[in-house]
């Protein structure tokens, strides 16, 4: 069984709509990330989040907003779509006092149209 | 910043043959270095990891050792199966607890029976 759930594994969104993609994990972990993945780049980091706060945020765009409702949850809205923001977005966790290693989940695949 | 360059696009090999996939990194201080892989329709896992100047990291027949030197991390395998076809990113963490890795762009390894 899969311990980092994420939702949907793939979905089709039309330019300037918004779309929440959603992240568990059941791992126990202290940490949670979202990275990116575009066609023809490499898996690019975007939050990290430890005890539900914010700790590092390399996404320029306020489009892009994680929440944290729970410990173990790490959502991710994003706004006003762009054809752009087509790409699998991966959510991680680690335990950070535990030498950090990260799990990533199998992905949300977003197209924007 | 920080990067990571390693062998481009794809290596495809038949059974039983030896495996080099290059990768080179640029960072501030003294990162610890990754390989992770990532097969069809999953995200990413670690395959192993190396945090000193000539560690070596290794997990089911890969290995790699960390060169500060030549600030290098290649991959080998000495016999590659047809299971082992699967994408293999590099990657480096300069901040122990920040969970931000730098990943390089990955290299697809095919491998024929």
């Amino acid at each position: 069984d899969p311990k980092i759930i994420q939702k949907p594994k793939y979905l089709v969104a039309v330019t300037g709509s918004e779309k929440i993609l959603i992240c568990e994990q059941y791992l126990g972990h202290n940490a949670m990330y979202w990275y990116r993945q575009s066609a023809k780049k490499p898996l690019e980091f975007m939050f990290s989040y430890s005890y539900q706060k914010l700790m590092d945020n390399q996404t320029a765009s306020s489009r892009f907003q994680p929440q944290s409702s729970k410990k173990n949850h790490l959502d991710l809205q994003i706004t006003a779509l762009k054809p752009d923001d087509s790409a699998t977005y991966f959510c991680a966790s680690s335990q950070q006092d535990s030498g950090n290693t990260l799990y990533f989940g199998e992905g949300s695949r977003l197209i924007v149209v | 910043g920080d990067s990571v360059t390693q062998t481009e696009g794809q290596v495809a090999l038949s059974e039983e043959d030896f495996l080099t996939i290059h990768c080179n990194y640029s960072a501030s201080g003294y990162p610890t270095l990754f390989w992770y892989v990532q097969y069809p329709g999953e995200g990413p896992q670690l395959l192993f990891r190396a945090s000193r100047d000539k560690e070596k990291g290794s997990s089911r027949g890969f290995e790699a050792t960390y060169d500060k030197g030549t600030t290098s991390f290649h991959l080998r395998k000495a016999s590659v199966q047809e299971s082992d076809s699967a994408v293999y990113y590099c990657a480096l963490n300069t901040g122990a607890n920040t969970g931000k890795l730098t990943f390089g762009h990955g290299t697809i390894l095919r491998v024929h029976p």
